[in-house]
């Protein structure tokens, strides 16, 4: 069964600072990896989708890598903001002939102070 | 265009009733997923529908709980005799499987909170 998991849970950084949120799964074998955002009561927001066969993707300060032999993906935040404060979600779609479901990851809650 | 949309966007029931949900994905997606987001457990999938094809019904917690997919567009989620436990928010999404770079890239809804009282 897949497992997903972030790290750290919560993160608390002042204006300014690059930040990196970690996510890890146990089956390598992924279709591929999203990366959402999500504001307090309010549903997912798509930041970046990373196909297994790519390394990563850049959408304006956010960048995300995948090393998929080792089950990792990192999420990039360039010169935080405090607009970027929400949780932040990973999860992990597997092969394709396996099921279409996303397994998600408990999240980084992250606070960027002004 | 318009994204996915999810009523009602609170719910409040008493033990024991029956609620439905409903979910309009967006146009032409074939794709439609439910998921439930609660404390303690994260965000877990409940059942997918991809076009004409049987439900995936894998994730759904007890036989309490269905879903139907209404000419391939609307869903409606229904939960049977509500429990406490079944508190919590429930997501929808839904994705195109055309192909392509972006193919499977899952788009959500706000979401329905339920509360049972």
């Amino acid at each position: 069964k897949q497992e997903v998991t972030q790290i750290p849970a919560a993160l608390s950084v002042p204006e300014g600072e690059n930040l990196v949120l970690n996510c890890s799964f146990t089956d390598s074998a992924i279709y591929n990896l999203q990366w959402f955002r999500q504001d307090p009561g309010k549903g997912l927001t798509s930041l970046l989708l990373i196909q297994s066969s790519q390394r990563e993707q850049t959408s304006g300060r956010l960048n995300a890598s995948l090393d998929k032999s080792s089950g990792r993906s990192t999420l990039y935040i360039a010169a935080s903001q405090p607009g970027d404060s929400a949780t932040y979600l990973c999860a992990v779609r597997l092969h394709r002939n396996a099921g279409n479901m996303l397994t998600f990851g408990g999240g980084t809650r992250l606070m960027v102070k002004p | 265009g318009a994204g996915v949309s999810q009523s009602p966007s609170n719910k409040v029931t008493e033990k024991g009733k029956d609620v439905e949900l409903r979910c309009d994905p967006i146009s032409g997606h074939t794709a439609l997923y439910w998921y439930r987001q609660s404390l303690g457990q994260g965000l877990e999938f409940l059942i997918y529908f991809q076009g004409n094809s049987a439900p995936d019904k894998s994730g759904l917690p007890s036989d309490r709980f269905s879903a139907e997919r209404t000419g391939g567009s609307v869903s409606t989620l229904t939960i049977q005799r509500t429990q406490q436990e079944d508190s919590a928010v429930y997501l929808c999404a839904s994705s195109s499987s055309s192909g392509g770079a972006l193919s499977y890239e899952q788009y959500f809804g706000p979401g329905t909170r339920l509360t049972v009282t």
